[in-house]
């Protein structure tokens, strides 16, 4: 069974850009949530996406939005990009049932200059 | 509020000694309680998870952590450590139906395990 597909794996963006990201979750998987990992500020929870809804929401600002399809994939987008959105972004997968775990893809490095 | 409390930053252990990776929780509900471990340019990886059943949960590669709801602790440990034990590990909760996409992490304890 494959597991969570995150493309691209590495971006360099510049100031001031959008970047989209992309991440297909497992097969049968109705729950995809996005996660921010940085050096400084550790894993921080993005929003999730449970049938093409948004379910739950971080505390990032609105430059940072997301969407789910039908198919389950979703996609995240960070519009005018700052220097500090430079992360790894980290997308999971799950079934999004009561204490189902989480799988994760590899991530996307993305480097803002 | 609800948080997860990693209380080491940096854990080192001889190859074939103990490990002990230390975790608290603060909720006003009942948690779900994961650990992940995180490799170099790898993503998250599950090790364990405790979801109310059994207070002591066995993980993969010879890990387990025991849930004590007094101490609000769900510590992670291994009896011999190993050269490819050396890693990230993330202590997670989860709380409530309905929360369940939503993941609180710890900071992060590396483990380095020394030959």
């Amino acid at each position: 069974k494959a597991g969570v597909t995150q493309t691209p794996r590495y971006l360099i963006k510049t100031r001031g850009q959008q970047v989209t990201l992309s991440c297909s979750p497992i097969s049968g998987h109705r729950s995809v949530s996005w996660y921010q990992q940085t050096p400084g500020q550790g894993l921080q929870f993005l929003f999730e996406y449970f049938s093409e809804t948004q379910r739950n929401k971080g505390n990032f600002p609105g430059r940072f939005s997301g969407r789910q399809f039908s198919n389950s994939r979703s996609e995240m987008n960070v519009s005018t990009l700052e220097l500090g959105d430079s992360a790894l972004y980290l997308c999971a997968s799950s079934l999004g049932t009561t204490n189902t775990e989480a799988f994760f893809g590899q991530g996307t490095r993305l480097t803002v200059v | 509020a609800q948080s997860v409390t990693q209380l080491d930053s940096h854990v080192s252990v001889s190859e074939g000694t103990p490990v002990l990776l230390r975790c608290n929780y603060s909720s006003s509900y009942s948690p779900s309680l994961f650990w992940y471990v995180q490799h170099p340019n790898k993503g998250l990886q599950l090790l364990l998870k405790y979801t109310s059943a059994a207070t002591l949960v066995k993980g993969i590669n010879g890990f387990e952590a025991e849930f004590k709801k007094s101490e609000t602790s769900f510590h992670l440990t291994k009896p011999s450590a190993h050269m490819s034990d050396a890693a990230e590990y993330f202590c997670v909760v989860s709380f409530g139906s309905g929360n369940t996409g939503k993941l609180i992490f710890g900071q992060g304890t590396t483990l380095q395990v020394k030959p």
